[in-house]
């Protein structure tokens, strides 16, 4: 009962400093995304992708990259971190609106992120 | 464009008092509202949905029903436990959204024993 992993789950980084958050989900989605949760402001969307190969922007995608290059995967790139980017990040996915805009989002479980 | 809208908290209540959170919602079209839970510590899950106007979605004593005619789907829960401290989100899922998830900003709720 795998559903959606992110890794890692902590991570220090340094300002300027590039990483990629992982994340995977073995239930054949095709909706993947990435959220930001900071306090006060509940869950933004930095980019989602709606099936392999295709990719779009979300409410705040400056300052990241995504590509989706497998159904399965959908890491997110930082690639130039800056303190404004310390939040808690999650990777969802769900089957398509194709099927039904009733389609239930997994969550994985947050990477916590803290640059200095 | 499609928004959410949900009560500010934090709220604090008592062990077995009534829990209301509201959430009303601005969405072009038929959209379906869900209820989604985070435990400290942990990931969003679903605690219910709804996918048209008048369903009542529940689960684990919690209900929200679909109301079109307020644009609302309020959550309600007859009589609270300490287990159910968490933040709740109230989001919407819409075919015009292009695939995208719009969440509220989210309610701390916390219970006294």
């Amino acid at each position: 009962n795998a559903g959606v992993t992110q890794t890692p789950k902590f991570q220090v980084l340094k300002t300027g400093q590039s990483m990629t958050l992982q994340c995977a989900q073995d239930m054949n989605h095709e909706y993947m995304s990435w959220y930001r949760q900071d306090p006060g402001m509940g869950l933004r969307l930095i980019h989602y992708s709606v099936g392999a190969g295709i990719t779009d922007q979300g409410e705040v995608p400056n300052g990241y990259n995504v590509s989706r290059s497998t159904t399965e995967d959908f890491p997110l790139r930082l690639l130039s971190a800056a303190p404004s980017q310390t939040s808690v990040y999650f990777c969802a996915s769900s089957y398509s609106n194709a099927r039904g805009s009733g389609n239930t989002i997994y969550f994985g479980e947050g990477s916590w992120l803290t640059v200095v | 464009g499609n928004s959410v809208t949900q009560m500010e908290g934090p709220v604090t209540l008592s062990e077995e008092a009534f829990l209301t959170i509201n959430c009303t919602y601005t969405a072009t079209g038929y959209p379906s509202l869900f209820w989604y839970v985070q435990y400290p510590g942990e990931g969003l899950q679903l605690l219910l949905k709804a996918t048209k106007a008048d369903d009542k979605g529940s689960n684990k004593g919690f209900e929200a029903t679909y109301r079109k005619e307020t644009t609302s789907f309020h959550l309600e829960k007859g009589s609270v436990q300490v287990s159910d401290s968490a933040v709740y989100f109230c989001a919407l899922s819409s075919y015009s959204s292009a695939s995208k998830i719009i969440f509220g900003s989210g309610t701390r709720l916390s219970i006294r024993p």
